[in-house]
């Protein structure tokens, strides 16, 4: 069974330009969910969407955005982008979505560094 | 705010020593799950624990959910150079804005 897989897995960007990534869920998952591990503050999650819907939000401003598909696959988009945003961007998918405790499944991550 | 923390950050131990994990919260968690992660890798699920008090073993390591199900502990018996890496405690949470919360994180180096 395929595992979560996250494209591309190494990014240069510069300041002020923008980034999309993209995870494709374990088959048959219909959550997925975005995460900013960075030394200093850890993992932190950013949003997650189910059957294409936003269902939760992470305190990130509004330069970080995201979207899933009919397929479940997901994309994250970051807009003007912050020497801060500089991190590893983890997607994870489950089952079902937040309220079902159903257990998540990570990605190995795309390694964002800005310039 | 920092909601799941987690004791010590490092630890590095000798192949054989026994050792725990502390994951401790005010809050409560509906379930709570534990990750490994290996550097250029993302985290992987080890066990999830629902009811207060649940004792769940994976080989060497046991995984205990608080009778409040606020904290958990992961112990490890007789480590092995293998069981290097970071580990992640994850408290679900069913109400409010986030799904799960993140632990701090346990690096843990076990010396052959």
């Amino acid at each position: 069974k395929a595992g979560v897989t996250q494209t591309p897995r190494y990014l240069i960007k510069t300041r002020g330009q923008q980034v999309t990534l993209s995870c494709s869920p374990i088959s048959g998952h219909r959550s997925v969910s975005w995460y900013q591990q960075t030394p200093g503050q850890g993992l932190q999650f950013l949003f997650e969407y189910f059957s294409e819907t936003q269902r939760n939000k992470g305190n990130f401003p509004g330069r970080f955005s995201g979207r899933q598909f009919s397929n479940s696959r997901s994309e994250m988009n970051v807009s003007t982008l912050e020497l801060g945003d500089s991190a590893l961007y983890l997607c994870a998918s489950s089952l079902g979505w937040g309220g079902s405790n159903q257990p998540q499944h990570f990605g190995d991550g795309t390694r964002l560094s800005i310039l | 705010t920092q909601l799941l923390e987690q004791s010590p950050q490092f630890l590095s131990i000798q192949e054989g020593e026994n050792l725990t994990v502390y994951c401790n919260s005010s809050s409560v968690f509906s379930s709570l799950q534990w990750y490994r992660q290996e550097p250029g890798e993302g985290p992987v699920l080890l066990v999830t624990v629902v009811t207060g008090g649940e004792v769940k073993k994976l080989k060497r390591l046991t995984f205990q959910f608080g009778d409040a199900r606020k904290d958990s502990s992961l112990h490890i018996t007789a480590a092995q150079p293998g069981d290097t890496g970071l580990y992640l405690c994850a408290g679900a949470r069913t109400s409010g804005t986030y799904k799960y919360i993140f632990g701090t994180g346990t690096r843990l180096k076990v010396l052959a």
